[in-house]
């Protein structure tokens, strides 16, 4: 059965701080997504790693991609208040064309001043 | 830009009653999914379409039906519902996947069977 385990899955910070959420799977795979989703709200896309060793990054988050550990990481650099929200990956499962994606459970970022 | 829009945005049933759920997008996006996400459980697949007129199961897809008339709408039905599917609905839509693109989600339709 394929899984996806985040980890943490909640996770209280405090400003400033660094901290890392792991995402790993149990499948081959060749690319992976990053979501965040504020509460009551949708998802928005934060990254698209699509080869292994595939490094992007956008202000304080920065998301990574081993595909022959089946682990990517989405770093935190200095937290800031804004950035508390759930946040999702989730691994493309096939190698055709439809690309369908199956979730972790999320991690749950809070950050306190 | 509109993206991808669901109606409703809440609902409530009773057990038993049916109901569709629509999801338009204006992005000329072949691909379009059906998700509902539930506490502690992350987003499950219900149903999917690479195209007009096609369908396919995804992980969960016991209890609902869709159909894609129109490239740009996937209609959700709940033919009988039931509690167990009280949840968050998300419909999402995306091009082929070897246009690199992630999905892009819809603000979600809030559901409760009572």
């Amino acid at each position: 059965e394929l899984k996806v385990e985040q980890n943490p899955l909640f996770l209280s910070m405090q400003e400033g701080k660094n901290y890392t959420i792991y995402c790993n799977y149990s499948t081959t795979s060749d690319r992976l997504y990053w979501y965040r989703q504020d509460p009551g709200k949708s998802l928005e896309s934060l990254f698209v790693l699509l080869s292994n060793g595939a490094v992007k990054q956008e202000g304080r988050l920065m998301a990574s991609l081993d595909t022959k550990a089946r682990l990517s990481t989405l770093h935190i650099t200095a937290a800031v208040h804004d950035l508390s929200a759930t946040y999702f990956c989730a691994v493309d499962i096939y190698g055709g064309s439809q690309g369908n994606l199956i979730f972790g459970k999320g991690t749950k970022l809070s950050v306190k001043p | 830009n509109a993206g991808v829009t669901q109606t409703p945005k809440f609902r409530v049933l009773k057990t038993g009653q049916s109901m569709t759920l629509l999801c338009a997008q204006d992005m000329n996006h072949e691909y379009m999914y059906w998700y509902r996400q539930d506490p502690g459980m992350g987003l499950r697949l219900i149903h999917y379409s690479v195209g007009e007129g096609t369908t396919a199961k995804g992980e969960v897809p016991d209890g609902y039906n869709v159909s894609r008339l129109k490239k740009q709408n996937f209609l959700l039905g709940l033919e009988s519902a039931a509690p167990s599917q009280t949840s968050v609905y998300f419909c999402a839509s995306s091009p082929p996947r070897y246009r690199n693109q992630p999905q892009h989600f819809g603000d979600g339709t809030r559901l409760s069977i009572l």
